[in-house]
């Protein structure tokens, strides 16, 4: 079953430095997304994307957030500059085109800011 | 932000026996419905869906059942399996809102032989 696939699974990195968390969606899903998950709380939007441009993007995902679709394949969320509240699991989905349809998710990357 | 609620956070259940965990919205904009199972260190597993203008779904051992009067919505496991022990998270994506999933904090679910 295709699967989307997250790399790497654990990022460390120091405070104020830049970080990309990869993501290759399912090949024929046409609707991506970020969500969070910070220790001990709920699962949270970020940020979703289509036809080469966001779409609809939470409070949390601020100027310090960027996504891209580099080459038709991966999905990347780029932190700028990082802080030590962005310490969280970062997990990417995907969905296929027409009505609703589930999100399939990665087993996500677990960002540490030190 | 508390628009979807999972007022359980964990639940036990004897192997064969039924499971059901609960989930309530409060955001009347909600047309369809979720349930993800999450075990540790990997992503949330879809289960299964449900849209607002139905009240009852069903996929082999899991049936999800929709009350939209009182904004309630349920997981029935049958029968449980050891195997189905994880944290089960509820999840809605609002009409016209885009396809944003809100969450729910999630139940822990631990099913004993």
């Amino acid at each position: 079953e295709p699967e989307v696939t997250q790399t790497p699974s654990h990022q460390v990195t120091q405070m104020g430095q830049e970080v990309i968390l990869r993501c290759v969606p399912i090949s024929n899903h046409l609707y991506f997304y970020w969500y969070r998950q910070i220790l001990g709380q709920k699962v949270e939007f970020l940020v979703s994307f289509y036809n080469n441009e966001i779409s609809e993007k939470s409070e949390i995902f601020d100027d310090q957030f960027s996504v891209e679709r580099p080459d038709g394949s991966n999905f990347t969320l780029k932190i700028r500059s990082t802080k030590l509240e962005d310490s969280a699991m970062y997990f990417c989905a995907s969905t296929p085109p027409g009505g609703a349809q589930p999100q399939h998710f990665g087993d996500g990357t677990r960002l540490s800011i030190l | 932000d508390q628009q979807v609620k999972q007022n359980s956070p964990s639940l036990s259940v004897q192997e064969g026996r039924i499971s059901i965990l609960n989930c309530d919205y409060t955001n009347s904009m909600f047309d369809y419905f979720l349930w993800y199972k999450k075990y540790p260190a990997e992503g949330p597993t879809f289960l299964i869906s449900i849209s607002s203008i139905k009240d009852k779904n069903e996929d082999g051992r899991f049936t999800v059942f929709l009350n939209k009067s009182a904004k309630h919505l349920s997981l029935h496991i049958v029968p449980s399996q050891p195997g189905d022990s994880a944290v089960y998270f509820c999840a809605a994506k609002s009409q016209g809102g885009g396809n944003k999933l809100t969450f729910g904090t999630g139940t822990q679910l631990k099913v004993e032989l």
